[in-house]
């Protein structure tokens, strides 16, 4: 069984565009993340919700809007698409919050988004 | 300013060797280190978790070491096999209550 699960894996889109991609956890856990892995490879935190609430919101363009509609679904919607959107999104899960401490995260597969 | 480095560059290790990765941070203090492995086209993957109050942490072929006077810690793999070929991604809590990443280390077993 996946414990975490993202759709699409790859999504290709012109700029300007809005798009939608969907986490979804079967490992019961009470915190999700979404993360940006850029071409360098570093992961960034972007949002992270704990039983439906959001606890992280980085310095994003507010084009990101997170939403999660329970606590085992995290789904992160762009509007208006650049360039500089092109990447890799992860989202992830915890059991816990992290501001309770130690949590080992798991991953999904991933998702691919080019912007052309 | 605030930094997490590890060695951008491939490490090429001949199998059965021991591989060491280095994690070297600046300008944090966190209460504990993870490692996890990403292969391609896949999300990362937790190994292992260790805390400033630990020195070492051990499972099967791997071990950790945290020394927060330098502010680094070190991932070995013993008897390494090309399986164990990947990338390895060091991650620390921050103030905030967030990991930060390091931009990894790929590793390349050769047979």
């Amino acid at each position: 069984d996946t414990a975490v699960s993202q759709t699409p894996k790859y999504l290709v889109t012109q700029m300007g565009n809005d798009k939608s991609i969907k986490c979804e956890q079967n490992l019961g856990h009470d915190t999700m993340y979404w993360y940006k892995q850029d071409s360098k490879k570093f992961l960034k935190i972007m949002f992270s919700y704990n039983n439906k609430e959001l606890i992280i919101n980085e310095t994003v363009p507010n084009r990101f809007s997170p939403k999660s509609p329970d606590k085992a679904h995290l789904n992160l919607h762009i509007n208006s698409l650049e360039l500089g959107d092109s990447a890799v999104y992860f989202c992830a899960s915890s059991q816990d919050s992290p501001l309770a401490g130690y949590n080992e995260q798991f991953f999904g597969p991933g998702t691919r988004l080019t912007v052309l | 300013s605030q930094k997490i480095e590890q060695n951008s560059e491939a490490l090429n290790i001949q199998e059965g060797k021991t591989a060491t990765l280095t994690c070297n941070y600046t300008n944090y203090s966190p209460a504990y280190l993870q490692w996890y492995r990403q292969d391609p086209g896949r999300g990362p993957v937790f190994l292992l978790l260790i805390r400033e109050n630990e020195k070492e942490k051990r499972k099967e072929r791997l071990k950790v070491t945290f020394d927060t006077t330098l502010k680094q810690s070190l991932f070995h793999i013993t008897a390494s096999q090309p399986a164990d070929s990947a990338t390895y991604l060091c991650a620390l809590m921050d103030s905030n209550y967030q990991l930060i990443w390091g931009a990894g280390t790929k590793l390349i077993i050769k047979p």
